[in-house]
């Protein structure tokens, strides 16, 4: 159990467009998702906190007109970059927060590796 | 403020044991994890321990805690090549607070 989906794993698009990613808890509901950005051969850093049904919270120096989060329903969060540039470029993972656990722990998403041209 | 650090490398033979360590610095936390990112994957999660705990065994797996030290290491017996892998460090006050990751020990595997 505890399965997290994103989609799409891999996005190559063009400088000045959007891109939206979707992160979903399969098997379970999550009240609060989060954003990590990881850039190559480094670790993750944290990027926003989701919570459904409020605004997200971002960390500091991450720009919230940049990047758009909505978590709408207890399953999904979205992730839209937009006006997406090359240094945009990375590896996005959310993790997911069990609304119900025995445990408190996060479940990651396999990550979603966009690349802006 | 908070801070996970690892050592960026380590190679091991093929059936010795692996030994990781890491060091944190918030006396707050609450839960330690050791998460493994195989090329282009996600994360993981391998194993956790709560700061009241002194060791967890899983398997191959063993996690020593040192809270005085704020120091926690995993072990991995009789390494495999498909252990190649990327191993981070976290920890957390609560679940619901942010991770904050170690850069990563990048585990190599020679025959």
């Amino acid at each position: 159990g505890a399965v997290v989906s994103q989609h799409p794993s891999r996005v190559i698009c063009k400088s000045g467009t959007s891109v939206k990613i979707e992160c979903r808890s399969l098997d379970f509901q999550a009240t609060t998702m989060f954003w990590y950005r990881q850039f190559p051969k480094q670790s993750l850093m944290l990027m926003a906190t989701s919570n459904e049904g409020s605004k997200a919270t971002y960390e500091q120096g991450v720009e919230k007109d940049k990047f758009l989060i909505n978590h709408a329903s207890l399953t999904l969060s979205t992730l839209t970059v937009t006006s997406a540039h090359p240094e945009d470029s990375s590896f996005y993972i959310c993790s997911a927060l069990p609304r119900v656990a025995d445990t408190d722990t996060q479940y990651f998403g396999p990550g979603t590796r966009l690349t802006v041209l | 403020g908070e801070d996970v650090e690892q050592s960026l490398f380590l190679s091991v033979r093929e059936g010795d044991s692996s030994v990781i360590n890491c060091t944190y610095t918030d006396s707050s936390s609450t839960y330690l994890y050791w998460y493994k990112q195989e090329p282009g994957a996600g994360l993981q999660l391998l194993t956790y321990i709560f700061s009241n705990m002194d060791m967890k065994q899983d398997q191959r797996l063993t996690v020593l805690l040192n809270k005085k030290d704020k120091h926690l290491s995993l072990r991995i017996a009789d390494t495999q090549t498909g252990d190649s892998a990327i191993y981070f460090c976290a920890e957390t006050y609560s679940s619901a607070s942010k991770i904050i990751f170690g850069s990563g020990t990048r585990l190599s595997i020679r025959p």
